[in-house]
């Protein structure tokens, strides 16, 4: 079984919708989760970390589920710039270790107008 | 600010030759990590570096080497190419964060072996 698992996509939406995405890890034992955000040829960037009450940066919302190991985020009306991969990554260190960090294989969306 | 820097960008190689990937970060980072990005596959962990002069091998390290002489530079070396070996190599580095190590990537190099 693969450390991280998503949804690959694509999903494909309008301007203007919600869009949720769902990531589910192996390692019980995980302390560090975070959304990437991959552009088409680019770098991954960090988008958001996920913390256990959940989070909110804009119109991005973090959770995280630890009962049943996974994470989710919802993006609010979409915008065109959008468009991208999102890596769902989770880090299974603790404390002061450096840990592995594990990256899924991406899920894939397209916001159109 | 550079960041992350990785050269080069771009390379051919033929089967069976060497070349030297080079990262520069100059945001002081202890951690230091190479990854492939392969189509389908998300980003798998070559080798990586906790600090200067320690390496470790990641998940697929299998066909390369590293060496972090100088805390700013993580080099990855490939010693005899193989087409299983083209993919998107990129580079990251973060800092001694306790348990959420972010990490900052380079733009990536292409690598295309024939």
């Amino acid at each position: 079984r693969k450390e991280v698992e998503q949804d690959p996509g694509p999903f494909n939406v309008p301007e203007g919708a919600t869009v949720a995405f769902n990531c589910t890890y192996s390692n019980s034992a995980s302390q560090s989760f975070f959304w990437y955000r991959q552009d088409c040829r680019k770098e991954p960037k960090l988008l958001m970390s996920v913390y256990s009450s959940g989070n909110e940066d804009g119109r991005f919302t973090a959770q995280l589920n630890r009962a049943s190991q996974y994470i989710s985020l919802l993006i609010r009306d979409s915008k065109l710039s959008d468009s991208a991969t999102y890596l769902c990554v989770v880090n299974n260190g603790r404390g002061s270790t450096l840990g592995r960090l594990y990256f899924g294989r991406g899920t894939q969306l397209t916001v159109w107008p | 600010n550079a960041g992350v820097t990785q050269t080069p960008k771009f390379r051919v190689l033929k089967t069976g030759q060497s070349m030297t990937l080079l990262c520069a970060q100059d945001m002081n980072h202890e951690y230091m990590y190479w990854y492939r990005q392969d189509p389908g596959m998300g980003l798998r962990l070559i080798h990586y570096s906790v600090g200067e002069g320690t390496t470790a091998k990641g998940e697929v390290p299998d066909g390369y080497n590293v060496s972090r002489l100088k805390k700013q530079n993580f080099l990855l070396g490939l010693e005899s190419a193989a087409p299983s070996q083209t993919s998107v190599y990129f580079c990251a580095s973060s800092r001694r964060v306790s348990g959420a190590n972010v990490l900052t990537f380079g733009a990536g190099s292409r690598l295309t072996v024939l």
